[in-house]
């Protein structure tokens, strides 16, 4: 089975500097990629996926990951960050079944912007 | 825009009461998937829905929850009766057959007593 490991619980950093939410799964083999942002008490919007073809992957909000096999990583980036970001990140990888993916998430960071 | 819809969005209840959530998926999505988020963690799947079929309930307490999609549209979970540990965001997924991403709904938060 796989799984998510978030090396972060919590990044705080300053309005309009960089950012980078680690993220580390499990296998090797083909997967699917997800980074879900998690406002408080509301559900999960999705940032940016990683089905297949470039290994740079970018989505919503100017945020982009870099899917790399050989680390088994998908780390997600922001060049500069707002207020509004403050929120609470999840990586989540798809595992097969027969019926369908099921995703597996990471423990979460929440990411502290500081103005 | 299709939304996955979610009711209640708060409950509070008491221990060993009975609670029910209802989800309703976007339309023409044939997979359903209830996760549970205790504070502080990742969601976990519950239940996921083929259809009307369950395809996997292994981590579902089947002691005390019960998930039913009667017509393969819509869904309810329950629990009963409720513990404190049930505690919970419960979250609601749903996806085209097959598909990759799933599409969630703004959840219900559940605090017992």
């Amino acid at each position: 089975a796989q799984s998510v490991t978030q090396l972060d619980s919590q990044v705080p950093v300053f309005e309009e500097a960089p950012v980078e939410l680690r993220c580390n799964y499990s296998s090797s083999v083909s997967v699917y990629l997800f980074w879900y942002v998690q406002y408080p008490n509301q559900g999960l919007q999705l940032l940016l996926k990683y089905l297949s073809g470039s290994t740079l992957v970018k989505g919503i909000n100017g945020f982009e990951a870099e899917f790399n096999k050989s680390q088994t990583s998908f780390h997600l980036r922001k060049p500069s960050v707002h207020i509004s970001d403050t929120a609470e990140y999840f990586c989540a990888v798809s595992d097969s079944t027969l019926y369908g993916n099921k995703l597996v998430f990471g423990a979460g960071t929440i990411l502290r912007v500081k103005s | 825009e299709a939304e996955v819809a979610q009711s209640p969005r708060y409950k509070i209840t008491e221990k060993s009461q009975a609670v029910a959530f209802w989800c309703d998926p976007i339309s023409g999505h044939a997979t359903l998937y209830w996760y549970r988020q205790i504070l502080g963690q990742g969601p976990e799947l519950l239940v996921q829905f083929q259809d009307e079929s369950v395809v996997d309930d292994s981590q579902l307490p089947k002691d005390r929850f019960s998930a039913e999609r009667l017509k393969g549209v819509d869904s309810t979970l329950k629990i009963q009766p409720a513990e404190l540990g049930d505690s919970a965001m419960y979250l609601c997924a749903s996806t085209l057959a097959g598909g990759a991403e799933q599409f969630f709904g703004p959840g219900t938060r559940l605090t017992v007593l």
